[in-house]
């Protein structure tokens, strides 16, 4: 089946790292997807990574994936307070294009 | 450039009532998907379209329905509206129909069913 899992909640301090965790249920997913929604907005697509990378790197941003485990996580260096917002993963098939299954999000807190 | 957008903003609906939400795409952009968001939730898939044709649809009752123009622009229609519709209607557009391109989404229009 297709579900994707996510913590409800994190909260770090300003400048330290965040990670957020993700779990996923289908192991046949072909890409891996980080979206940010800021409160009142849409979503926006932060990165994505392919089912056969182990780890992507774009700026703060680091993505992990251990597929043996069906495990996603975001890594956010230097974490500032305009990164406050629910984080969102998803995944998507290249069978099915049209489908993408998002997770119930996480919502980062940064305390100064 | 002008983002994914969608109107109205916020709508207010009597249950058992029909609704039409529309969307404009990115310029160039054909495919157009439709999402719920349920608060505290993520978003669930209703449908995508692909230059006016449908290529997907979500585990949604009838009573949701959409349709793609010839400028790419899209309506989702509900009828007969329930309070549990209540969410926030996403809409996204993306170039064309892969993964390889990503979801550009709209700020979404929050219903209300009372």
């Amino acid at each position: 089946g297709e579900d994707v899992e996510q913590s409800l909640f994190l909260s770090v301090r300003e400048g330290d790292s965040s990670v957020i965790n993700c779990t996923y249920t289908d192991s046949s997913s072909t890409y891996l997807y980080w979206y940010k929604q800021e409160p009142g907005a849409g979503l926006q697509l932060l990165t994505y990574i392919f089912s056969n990378m182990d780890m992507k790197q774009d700026q703060r941003l680091t993505v992990l994936l251990n597929k043996k485990d069906k495990h996603l996580s975001l890594r956010i260096a230097d974490t500032q307070t305009g990164d406050s917002a629910i984080y969102f993963c998803a995944e998507g098939w290249y069978s099915n294009a049209s489908k993408i299954i998002f997770g119930s999000g996480t919502r980062l807190s940064i305390q100064p | 450039d002008a983002g994914v957008t969608q109107s109205p903003t916020h709508l207010i609906k009597t249950r058992g009532q029909h609704v039409t939400l529309r969307c404009s795409p990115i310029s160039g952009h054909k495919s157009v998907s439709w999402y719920q968001q349920v608060l505290g939730q993520g978003p669930q898939f209703i449908f995508q379209y692909y230059e006016k044709e449908e290529r997907g649809r979500g585990n949604f009752p009838d009573r949701f329905s959409a349709r793609q123009f010839p400028n790419y622009s899209s309506e989702l229609n509900v009828n007969a509206l329930l309070l549990g519709d209540s969410a926030l209607y996403l809409c996204a557009s993306r170039v064309r129909d892969s993964l390889l391109y990503g979801y550009t989404f709209g700020s979404g229009t929050r219903l209300t069913v009372v």
